[in-house]
């Protein structure tokens, strides 16, 4: 079945840095990712979608200067978070749609932010 | 807009019993509906997913869901729950056809020896 794979699974980074999250569709080609936010007993909460070669779609209230999106390529996304800080702090998940027309998730990454 | 509501936020059942979780989405045309199971620090895991056809739908690890157009939902059936299940589910549509998933608040499932 479609896979995605997601790294790092969970990160600690310093105030102000920036941090990337690979998001990986191994055994299908995607040329649709979508980046997801989850607070702790949380929903899911849509930040972007990520279209191969061209720029990513943000939703509302999502600050496309901090999260920065590319899709470079059909199997690989990237979401850095720049300047990160306390409040970046959270669980971020991607997704992919498959030619079953399902979404595929992966298995999230941790941030937290000190 | 469309939303998707997810009446039960916490759901406790004995182990053997059965379960169902409540879905209601609101949506302009008939929606692509989507079940997910996550545990504690994981990812989603697909359930089931109604595209369209027969209302009742057979998923994984047991569990089936049916659509119920005249009542606006996609309710989420069990007939035995075992310890495993513990865990958060949730209901999703598609915004429109290949975007992104509109996801319920999640109800948790709790499940007692």
């Amino acid at each position: 079945g479609a896979v995605v794979s997601q790294h790092p699974s969970w990160v600690i980074c310093k105030s102000g840095t920036s941090v990337k999250i690979e998001c990986r569709s191994l055994d299908f080609q995607a040329t649709t990712m979508f980046w997801y936010r989850q607070f702790p007993k949380q929903s899911l909460m849509l930040m972007a979608t990520s279209n191969e070669g061209s720029k990513a779609t943000y939703e509302q209230g999502v600050e496309k200067d901090k999260f920065l999106i590319n899709h470079a390529s059909l199997t690989l996304s990237t979401l850095t978070v720049t300047s990160a800080h306390p409040e970046d702090s959270s669980f971020y998940i991607c997704s992919a749609s498959d030619s079953n027309y399902g979404y595929t998730f992966g298995s999230g990454t941790r941030l937290t932010v000190v | 807009a469309q939303s998707v509501t997810q009446p039960d936020i916490h759901i406790t059942v004995s182990e053997g019993a059965s379960l169902e979780l409540r879905c209601n989405y609101s949506y302009g045309a008939t929606p692509y509906l989507f079940w997910y199971v996550q545990s504690p620090g994981q990812g989603l895991q697909l359930l089931l997913k109604y595209f369209s056809g027969d209302t009742l739908v057979q998923g994984i690890k047991g569990f089936e869901a049916e659509f119920k157009r005249s009542q606006s939902s996609f309710n989420l059936r069990k007939p035995s729950v075992h310890w495993s299940d513990a865990a958060e589910y949730f209901c999703a549509v598609d915004r429109l056809r290949g975007y992104a998933l509109n996801f319920g608040k999640g109800t948790s499932l709790l499940v007692t020896p």
